[in-house]
């Protein structure tokens, strides 16, 4: 199964961009790249998912580079509700995903 | 839509007592997910079941069950519990299988502790 490698921790400044790295060097050709955030006691939300091609949503932005082996998450302006742990996870055509441990986002007022 | 909710919030148990977890979702989807979620870890899939009246196993099945009871409801039953399944336990739901999107939606989580 393709793994994901991400850094352990980041921190930005309030509204500042912030862009999460995601390595993912065994990805095949039909993987998609999947992004979620899991806040503080909650469960994990989704927030943007590609392909091949850059994606962007009202939550943030989705940067894949041509070779596929790694993308990066853009969050606009960064956003004390934006402190959360980002999942970048490759998703086979079925039915499992593996979140790995992610990276945990500080924002700094 | 109240979305994927779980039952209880919490629990406390002692080992080798035995509980159920249960989820429903009113999405009308699919397919229905459950992971464990230890201290610092990222989410582990248990078991999940594609469409009413399939279950599979996921990374880490040992020492569970599952139910699909119908397309709304899954329910996850440890027959004898452990300290190691000391955990927060997340249901998830989504529209279904071989899609790229299939974007999954969590419920709140169970914190389970076992003495």
């Amino acid at each position: 199964d393709a793994k994901t490698t991400q850094p352990n921790s980041m921190e930005s400044n309030e509204e500042e961009p912030v862009h999460l790295p995601c390595n993912h060097s065994t990805i095949s050709g039909t993987d998609y790249i999947h992004w979620y955030r899991q806040l503080p006691s909650q469960g994990p939300e989704y927030v943007i998912h590609g392909l091949t091609s850059n994606v962007n949503n009202r939550m943030a932005s989705l940067a894949i580079a041509e070779d596929r082996k790694s993308s990066t998450l853009i969050l606009h302006r960064a956003t004390l509700r934006d402190a959360a742990v980002y999942y970048c996870i490759l998703r086979p055509t079925g039915n499992q995903f593996y979140f790995g441990t992610g990276t945990s986002l500080t924002v700094i007022p | 839509n109240a979305g994927v909710t779980q039952t209880p919030k919490f629990q406390v148990l002692k080992t080798g007592q035995s509980m159920t977890l249960q989820c429903a979702q009113d999405m009308n989807h699919n397919s229905m997910y459950w992971y464990r979620q230890d201290p610092g870890m990222g989410l582990r899939l248990i078991y999940y079941s594609a469409s009413e009246g399939t279950t599979d196993k996921g990374e880490v099945p040992n020492g569970y069950n599952v139910s699909r009871l119908n397309k709304r409801e899954f329910s996850l039953r440890l027959e004898s519990a452990a300290p190691s399944q000391t955990s927060v336990y997340f249901c998830a739901s989504a529209k279904g299988p071989g899609q790229g999107l299939n974007e999954q939606f969590f419920g709140p989580g169970t914190r389970l502790t076992v003495l």
